[in-house]
């Protein structure tokens, strides 16, 4: 079945660090990439999404390009600011059945950002 | 934010008991969805609607049941509550497309004792 990988942390940096938080997928077909937050006491947020091999999704100084040749669909931002803490999941979309069986998540990475 | 509501926010209850959960949405979006979130599990699918009286189990259903009789509502019932579903419940709704992402409300902590 579809599956997601995540590094789970807690991630912790400094303000102004770059960020990485890698993706890896396993999927059947050609699936929808999406990257969410979800800040303490909230629901997920959609922050980018990718649809296609060699999209780029981007949102708020965050990136991700959805690569088919290694399965991933890394997040980056090139300078984090202590508002984006927060837990990042990465989720795929098999398009099996129209989408209608939703999203498969990853475990989420808590993501800490010290001033 | 997509008009979703879930009630109650918080319930704590005790083991044995039916406990029913709310999600209401204003989006007139086709599919529903519920998960629940637990640490080092991430989100895990429980059941989902595909339309009126159309669902279907997710990957953890057992020990729940779901119900829309109306496009706007969906619920979510644990007809007996164990301890093993205190957890965080989360509902979802999207669009009639497969690059659709999903829209959260935001959430029902359920303690169940």
């Amino acid at each position: 079945g579809d599956s997601v990988t995540q590094m789970e942390g807690p991630v912790t940096l400094s303000e102004e660090a770059f960020l990485t938080i890698n993706c890896t997928y396993t999927a059947t077909g050609y699936p929808s990439l999406f990257w969410y937050v979800q800040y303490p006491g909230e629901g997920l947020q959609l922050l980018l999404k990718a649809t296609k091999a060699d999209d780029k999704g981007s949102n708020k100084g965050f990136e991700a390009t959805y690569r088919k040749e290694t399965t991933s669909f890394h997040l980056e931002k090139g300078s984090v600011q202590v508002s984006d803490s927060a837990v990042y999941f990465c989720a795929l979309s098999d398009g099996v059945r129209g989408g209608a069986d939703g999203l498969t998540f990853g475990k989420g990475t808590h993501l800490i950002i010290q001033p | 934010d997509a008009g979703i509501t879930q009630s109650p926010r918080h319930k704590v209850t005790e083991t044995g008991t039916p406990v029913t959960l709310r999600c209401h949405q204003t989006e007139n979006h086709r599919y529903m969805y519920w998960y629940r979130q637990d640490p080092g599990h991430g989100l895990r699918l429980i059941h989902y609607s595909y339309g009126v009286k159309d669902t279907d189990k997710g990957e953890v259903s057992d020990g729940y049941s779901v119900s829309r009789s109306k496009t706007e509502d969906f619920l979510l019932t644990l007809e007996s509550a164990t301890s093993s579903q205190t957890s965080v419940y989360f509902c979802a709704i999207s669009e009639s497309r497969p690059d659709s992402p999903l829209h959260f409300g935001n959430g029902t902590r359920l303690t169940v004792t």
